[in-house]
C-alpha cells in the first residue's frame, strides 16, 4: 500500500531533550516536506527536500534540522526542543514531474508536546 | 514574500445549505491545490487547478481558479455532515498553505 508513515504518532518530552521524528514513504517520491499545524495558522512548511542530499528551508525552519540521506526517509530533528515547538507535525511527499511538484501525500501526523 | 490568505476561518452551516471558501494570493500562482482534512486526520488532496479561469467539479464541489491566477474558491452545494472538516488551499511555488476554513455542519 502506497503510504507515508511517521513515528512516533504522539510524543511528550521536556525542554532541551533532543528528539527525532521519522518519516518514510514507499512511493519513490523525490519531494518530501515537513509542516507544522497550529490553530489559526494552518500548515506552515518547515523544511523540504527535492531529492537525496538536497534540502532547503521552508517558512519556519528555526529550531529544526532535517536530513535526506536516502530517498525514502526524511527525519525531522529537534536538537533542543522548546515549548513553542509544541504542535502537530505532518510529513508529506510528492513526485516531481518535469521538475514540478505534484500532489502531496501526507503522513498521519505526529502530535508533539514539549513541557 | 508570497502569502496565501483564506477566508472565512470558520463556517457553520445547516445541512443542505451551500458553503464557499475563498483563497487569495499576494502573487500570481502557477497552480493551486485544495486539500480536505477531517477532524483528527491528515490533509488529503482534492484537486489541482492550473489554467486561468479554470473551473472543475467533483460531485457537489466546484473549484474555480481566478482569471488573474491570484485567487480561487471552493463551493459546496447542499452540504452534508460528511463534508465536515477543514479545507485548505495551497498555492505554489513552495506550496504555501492558506490558514484553512473549518466547516461544521449541523444535521
Amino acid at each position: 500500500e502506497a503510504q507515508v508513515t511517521q513515528n512516533p504518532r504522539y510524543l511528550i518530552t521536556v525542554t532541551g531533550k533532543k528528539l527525532t521524528v521519522t518519516c518514510s514513504q514507499n512511493m519513490n517520491h523525490e519531494y518530501m516536506s515537513w509542516y507544522r499545524q497550529d490553530p489559526g495558522l494552518g500548515l506552515r512548511q518547515i523544511y523540504y527536500s527535492m531529492n537525496v542530499e538536497v534540502t532547503d528551508k521552508g517558512d519556519v525552519p528555526e529550531g529544526y534540522k532535517v536530513s535526506r540521506k536516502e530517498k525514502r526517509n526524511f527525519p525531522l530533528i529537534l536538537e533542543s526542543p522548546s515549548p513553542n515547538q509544541t504542535s502537530l507535525y505532518f510529513c508529506a511527499s510528492s513526485p516531481l514531474t518535469g521538475g514540478r511538484q505534484e500532489t502531496q501525500y501526507f503522513g498521519p501526523g505526529t502530535r508533539l508536546l514539549v513541557l | 514574500g508570497q502569502q496565501v490568505m483564506q477566508i472565512p476561518q470558520y463556517q457553520h452551516v445547516q445541512e443542505g445549505e451551500d458553503f464557499t471558501t475563498y483563497c487569495n494570493s499576494s502573487t500570481t500562482l502557477s497552480n493551486i491545490q485544495w486539500y480536505k482534512q477531517r477532524p483528527g486526520g491528515h490533509p488529503v488532496f482534492l484537486i489541482q487547478l492550473v489554467k486561468s479561469g479554470e473551473v472543475k467539479k467533483q460531485k457537489r464541489l466546484t473549484f474555480q481558479f481566478g482569471e488573474a491566477k491570484k485567487n480561487s474558491s471552493l463551493h459546496i452545494t447542499a452540504t452534508q455532515t460528511t463534508d465536515v472538516g477543514t479545507y485548505f488551499c495551497a498555492g505554489r511555488r513552495k506550496l504555501i498553505f492558506g490558514q484553512g476554513t473549518e466547516l461544521s455542519v449541523k444535521p
